[in-house]
Order: structure tokens, then C-alpha cells, then sequence
């Protein structure tokens, strides 16, 4: 089936203004993540859901970003008054529980590399 | 805090050369470690999921080893379609969060 699709996939914008991130996960996927990649670093967590909830918000870098998920689906990262350390790749992952319900195996999306001018 | 290191931060083979990768984690509780390899511009892709010391888990030229606290990707006879980035991740205690380490680039030289 369909994989995680992300959109756009490149952002160019201008310091100050307001970008949103868009995620469409694997049907059926309970759970979905947000992650951050900055050039030459590690993937750094961002938000949790399950379902529509978001149960861990702790890797949200400020309260300039914030992220909501739809009908258990689609998923939206806001970022407002962006700032030029905001550039990075912005990658979204989906996941459903194993038969033993024990770990989330994540599939990741292409991600959105967004450039803050 | 969890915390996972992997080492080398960069490796060159030539191809058939054979080679192992090493993530070191701390954690409290581990319920799952994993391996995704990442091709640049592009998004992780999922190769393994290990659960307990002593497990192995193989696919093509990679096979991944699990002890209490490190993890081994070994790559056997590799070739330069194996170059890419390969990342360590875990999951522990009671949380969703899984945190990842900064991955070994791999190159693979014909």
C-alpha cells in the first residue's frame, strides 16, 4: 500500500512568516511522529499522537510550533515567525503497534526541507 | 534520559570488505531497538527491530546483533549500493518517544 507522504517537500520562506507542514500517514496507523533533521545532526523528536491526541508535546523546541492531527489521520506542523535556525528537514513518521504490542515500528516519509531566508 | 551513541561517525570500505557498526545505549527499560538505513534526501528506511540481548535478526548482506547495552550492524561483503546512512534507535520504559542516535555514514568504495 501507499508508504507516509509528506507535503510540500521543499519550503522556501522568509524570516517572520508562517509555514505549515503537512503529514499523511499509512492507513490504518495509529500513531504518528514529527522529527526535525538539521544538516549533519541526529533526528531530533518532536511531538507524539496517538490517534488524535498528543500525549507528548515535550520536543517542541518553543511555542512557536505547534501540531495538530485530524480524524486520526492527517497531520499538520505549524511553525509561526519563523527564524533562520528553523531550517532543517521536517520528517513525519507513522506507526502501528507490533502483534506483540510492544514496540512502534516507524515508516518514515520523505520529508519537507524547509530553508528560512 | 535515554541516550545512544553510534561509532564510527563515518566508515570507508571497498566493497567485499567486511565491517561492523556499533550503537551504545543507555536506557532504562528497553522495549525495542532499531535499525533504519537513510539514503540521502531521503527518509529512514526501516531494516530491523530487535527485543532482547542474544537476539539477531539478518537481511541480504546485514545481520544486527543485540547485547544489554550495545547493538552491532554487521555488513558482510558489502557493495557500494550499501553506502548510505545507517541510524540506531530505541524505545524504552513506559514512552512513546523514540530517541535515535546521529547514525554512521557508510561508503562503499567499488
Amino acid at each position: 500500500g501507499a508508504g507516509v507522504s509528506q507535503s510540500p517537500s521543499n519550503k522556501v520562506t522568509e524570516k517572520g512568516k508562517d509555514v505549515e507542514l503537512r503529514c499523511d500517514p499509512i492507513s490504518g496507523h495509529t500513531a504518528l511522529y514529527w522529527y526535525r533533521q538539521s544538516l549533519g545532526q541526529g533526528l531530533e523528536f518532536l511531538i507524539y499522537f496517538q490517534g488524535n491526541s498528543a500525549p507528548d508535546k515535550s520536543g517542541l523546541p518553543s511555542d512557536r510550533f505547534s501540531a495538530e492531527r485530524t480524524g486520526g489521520s492527517v497531520s499538520t506542523l505549524t511553525i509561526q515567525r519563523t527564524q533562520q535556525e528553523d531550517s532543517a528537514v521536517y520528517l513525519c513518521a507513522s506507526s502501528s503497534r507490533t502483534s506483540g504490542g510492544q514496540v512502534d515500528t516507524q515508516y518514515f516519509g520523505p520529508g519537507t526541507r524547509l530553508t528560512v531566508l | 534520559e535515554d541516550q545512544v551513541t553510534q561509532s564510527p561517525e563515518a566508515l570507508r570500505l571497498q566493497e567485499g570488505e567486511s565491517s561492523s557498526l556499533n550503537c551504545s545505549y543507555t536506557v532504562s527499560g528497553l522495549r525495542g531497538l532499531f535499525w533504519y538505513r537513510q539514503d540521502p534526501g531521503k527518509g529512514p528506511e526501516f531494516l530491523f527491530t530487535l527485543y532482547s540481548a542474544g537476539e539477531e535478526k539478518e537481511k541480504e548482506r546485514l545481520k544486527a546483533t543485540l547485547t544489554k547495552k550495545e547493538s552491532f550492524l554487521h555488513i558482510t561483503a558489502p557493495k557500494p549500493e550499501d553506502s548510505a546512512t545507517y541510524l540506531c534507535a530505541v524505545q524504552a520504559g513506559g514512552y512513546q518517544k523514540v530517541t535515535f542516535g546521529t547514525g554512521t555514514k557508510l561508503q562503499v568504495i567499488p
